[in-house]
């Protein structure tokens, strides 16, 4: 059955404590994972899309990579700005088109 | 300014009257669809449509309708909502289904 689990559910760092968020699925043949961020009252906003294991890519302060079990949003020295929450979406094995979200990691960064 | 635009934004209804929750993009996407979102349990998908007049199930269909006449526009339905719909959604469109989605900014229904 896919399934995406996303950990830990909540962190919260001090601003400059650099940290690492997970994401694990069991879809076979993966067709793309994404990662999202959502602030409060928003809808989920792009982040990245990583196809391949290896694969890395770097935007600011965030930087996503994959296995093929899972992959990793790494943030580097974080600011008070960069609290939200973070989701990751993987496409089914069984149909391209339907998707599966994990609940989240809701991120806190104190200043 | 390219954006996915859903109304209402809130709506506190009672139990078995329908209701329909209107969703329109202008960027010309092929792909739509529908989350709903609750705590502990993420987005969950309920329907989605590859195109006009093409439309499937996600993971959580039961209780909804939907409808693809035009590209732009996917309303979702609830033709007898009850209180465990009561919940926030969010519709979301994308040039194709293995693109990144973009979201509105969601819609707070609360059913009593």
């Amino acid at each position: 059955e896919d399934q995406v689990t996303q950990s830990p559910e909540a962190l919260r760092l001090q601003e400059g404590e650099s940290s690492s968020l997970n994401c694990s699925y069991t879809v076979s043949g993966l067709r793309g994972l994404f990662w999202y961020r959502q602030d409060p009252g928003k809808g989920p906003e792009f982040l990245f899309t990583l196809y391949s294991a290896g694969e890395e890519k770097e935007k600011e302060r965030l930087k996503a990579t994959l296995t093929k079990k899972e992959s990793f949003l790494h943030i580097t020295a974080p600011k008070p700005e960069d609290s939200a929450t973070y989701l990751c979406a993987v496409p089914s094995t069984y149909n391209f088109n339907k998707f599966y979200f994990g609940s989240g990691t809701k991120l806190n960064v104190k200043p | 300014e390219a954006q996915v635009t859903q109304n209402p934004r809130y709506l506190i209804t009672v139990t078995g009257k329908k209701l329909t929750v209107t969703c329109s993009q202008n960027m010309n996407h092929e792909y739509m669809s529908w989350y709903r979102q609750d705590p502990g349990l993420g987005l969950r998908q309920i329907y989605y449509s590859m195109n006009v007049e093409v439309t499937d199930k996600g993971d959580v269909p039961e209780g909804y309708k939907v409808s693809r006449k035009e590209k732009r526009n996917f309303p979702l339905i609830l033709e007898s909502p009850s209180p465990n719909q009561t919940s926030l959604y969010f519709c979301a469109s994308s040039p194709q289904s293995n693109q990144p989605q973009h979201f509105g900014d969601g819609t707070r229904l609360s059913i009593l």
